[in-house]
């Protein structure tokens, strides 16, 4: 079974700063990967997605993430942080055959300026 | 469209009584899933439904869950009888496809068992 791991409970960084959200999975095969989002009170939105082609892909919000299957990562990165990207941060994996997609723990992120 | 819609967004209840979730997803999506959310354990899948059918309740706590999709606008998660540590923000999303596609989520119903 696919499981996925977000090593960091909560990051703080400074307004302008970059980021990066670490994730890591487990499966053998090609995985499908996402990003979410979760401000206060709200539901998950969809970040960006992986499950084929090139590894570095392109979200919404100016997130980007990128897929190394020799580290088994799919980390998260924005150049410079908005005071509107603080909320947690959730990765997931998903495989071909299955319909259920593993949800990490969550990161929270915190900006202050 | 409007949306993965939830009601009610807040609950509070006192132990022992029946509560029921309600879930309307994306019109045309084929695939619902509930979901818990608690500090303890995170964002849990409880059950999924593919085209109304149940296809995995595997993670459905205990008999007092218990989940409908009488048709394709419209489930239920339904927990008799409810205790405390049922409190949590339970989570609908729907889903057109496969697995890679996107699952819209709604915006929650926050669980108080008192």
């Amino acid at each position: 079974a696919q499981s996925v791991t977000q090593p960091d409970i909560h990051i703080t960084v400074s307004e302008g700063a970059s980021l990066e959200l670490r994730c890591n999975y487990s499966y053998g095969a090609t995985p499908y990967l996402f990003w979410y989002v979760q401000s206060p009170g709200q539901g998950l939105q969809l970040l960006l997605k992986y499950f084929s082609g090139d590894t570095l892909v392109q979200g919404i919000k100016g997130f980007e993430a990128e897929f190394k299957r020799s580290q088994s990562s799919f980390n998260l990165r924005k150049p410079s942080v908005h005071w509107s990207d603080a909320a947690e941060y959730f990765c997931a994996v998903g495989a071909a055959g299955y319909q259920k997609v593993t949800f990490g723990t969550g990161t929270k992120l915190q900006v202050i300026p | 469209d409007a949306g993965v819609i939830q009601s009610p967004r807040h609950e509070v209840t006192e132990m022992g009584q029946e509560v029921t979730l309600r879930c309307k997803p994306i019109s045309g999506h084929d695939y619902l899933f509930w979901y818990r959310q608690t500090m303890m354990r995170g964002l849990e899948l409880l059950i999924y439904f593919n085209n109304n059918v149940p296809i995995d309740d595997s993670g459905m706590p205990e008999d007092r869950f218990s989940a409908k999709m009488p048709n394709a606008s419209f489930s239920t998660l339904k927990i008799q009888p409810s205790e405390p540590r049922d409190s949590a923000v339970y989570f609908c999303a729907s889903r057109a496809g496969r697995i890679y596609n996107e699952q819209f989520f709604g915006p929650g119903t926050r669980l108080t068992v008192l």
